[in-house]
Formats: C-alpha cells, structure tokens, sequence
C-alpha cells in the first residue's frame, strides 16, 4: 500500500457531465500527478500540481483542470465530458515534483 | 504510451526467469522505472534505475540499461505466480513527467 487514496472508486456519468475526482496524498509529499489510463494502454500524463500550483500539464484539453489543496490533498475536474473520457483515472504523489511516483488505486470513470 | 515500446505478452513457466524489454526515444530521460500493475489495481512501483547506471539488482529483480541503445530490461528471477501482471516501463520526461509504454502481460503457469 502507497498510502495514496483516491476517491471514488468507480463513476458513471452521462456526455456532457462535469466530474470531480479527488486524491489524497501519502504523508510528506508535497506533489500529485495525474493520470489517464485508457482500457489496453499504459497511463497518459494529464498534469501534475507541486506546492498548489500547476507544474507542467500533458497533451490535454482545457476541460481538463485541477486544484492542489493546503493539506496537498488534489482534485480533477473535468467538464463536458465525452465518451473518450472513460478510463482509469490515476493519481501519484511524491516527495518533491523530481522524486518517484507513487500511485494510488485509481477512479475507473465510464462516460455513457 | 507515446515513444516507450514493450511487447504485448510474455509466457513463462513457474520458477523460470522473466525477461521484459523495453525501448525509449529520449536520451536524455534521467530516471527510468518499473511499474507492475494487477487486475483492477493501481500502479505498484518496483524499482527504477538512474541513466548513469548499466545495472540495478534488487532482490528478485535485476534491471539493465543500456542508454546507446535506449534499451532497458527487468529480469524476474524464479518467477511466480503471484508475479502473473502488468509491467510498465517507463521513463522520466523533463523532470517530472512519466511516459509509460503499453504494458507488457505476463503469463506464469505451472
């Protein structure tokens, strides 16, 4: 176990939807990464928030937005969503943002 | 994964070793890692291995690179059972991003 949590576990949401994941990271790390894994691939990187700001962001669209709390605690949102969205969504957390990644269990969000 | 190729599948016997390759594109990745996932799991760290390092051993594990070639390998020595999952290669991109390859499905049987 990572001590990483992420919650939900599993999500059904309709196209058009907003969502909201949420991920808590394990004790003393300050940075969580997140992750698109699509059924058969491996995870894609969305973006990553370090110390509550946004520190480098992947080929996503905009509908695709995150907060990072005081407690270092994060969010995913994602507006408008579409049948492409359904995936494992991933979350990491890390000591600093160069330090290795340590996932939590994932949100498996089906968009119908 | 863009860039990071492993191959699909990998079958081997009970208490034989494992051998999972790897390829990256980007010289000048730092870091590079393995990842194991299980059925409806998240991701489970195995170990990594700096870029100016030819081999890193860990107990069942032994992970070589070679950076001329931008190959990387994980030997699993007395594979198991219980090692029946997903391996992910992947390389650290700038400094913090992962890119993952597609994954590699191993096989134990008895």
């Amino acid at each position: 176990e990572t001590g990483v949590t992420q919650s939900p576990t599993h999500l059904i949401k309709t196209r058009g939807q907003q969502v909201t994941l949420r991920c808590s990271s394990q004790s003393g790390h300050n940075t969580v990464s997140w992750y698109q894994q699509a059924l058969g691939q491996g995870p894609q990187f969305i973006f990553q928030y370090y110390r509550e700001e946004e520190n480098g962001r992947g080929n996503f669209p905009p509908r695709f937005s995150g907060l990072q709390f005081p407690n270092y605690s994060s969010e995913l949102n994602v507006n408008a969503l579409e049948l492409d969205d359904s995936a494992l969504y991933l979350c990491a957390s890390s000591l600093g943002d160069r330090d290795e990644q340590y996932f939590g269990p994932g949100t498996r969000l089906t968009v119908t | 994964g863009e860039d990071v190729e492993q191959s699909l599948f990998l079958s081997v016997r009970e208490g034989d070793s494992s051998v999972i390759n790897c390829t990256y594109t980007d010289s000048s990745s730092t870091y590079l890692y393995w990842y194991k996932q299980e059925p409806g799991a998240g991701l489970q760290l195995l170990t990594y291995i700096f870029s100016n390092m030819d081999m890193k051993q860990d107990q069942r594990l032994t992970v070589l690179l070679n950076k001329k070639d931008k190959h990387l390998s994980l030997r699993i020595a007395d594979t198991q059972t219980g090692d029946s999952a997903i391996y992910f290669c992947a390389e650290r991109r700038g400094y913090n991003k992962l890119i993952f390859g597609a994954g590699t499905r191993l096989a134990v049987h008895p």
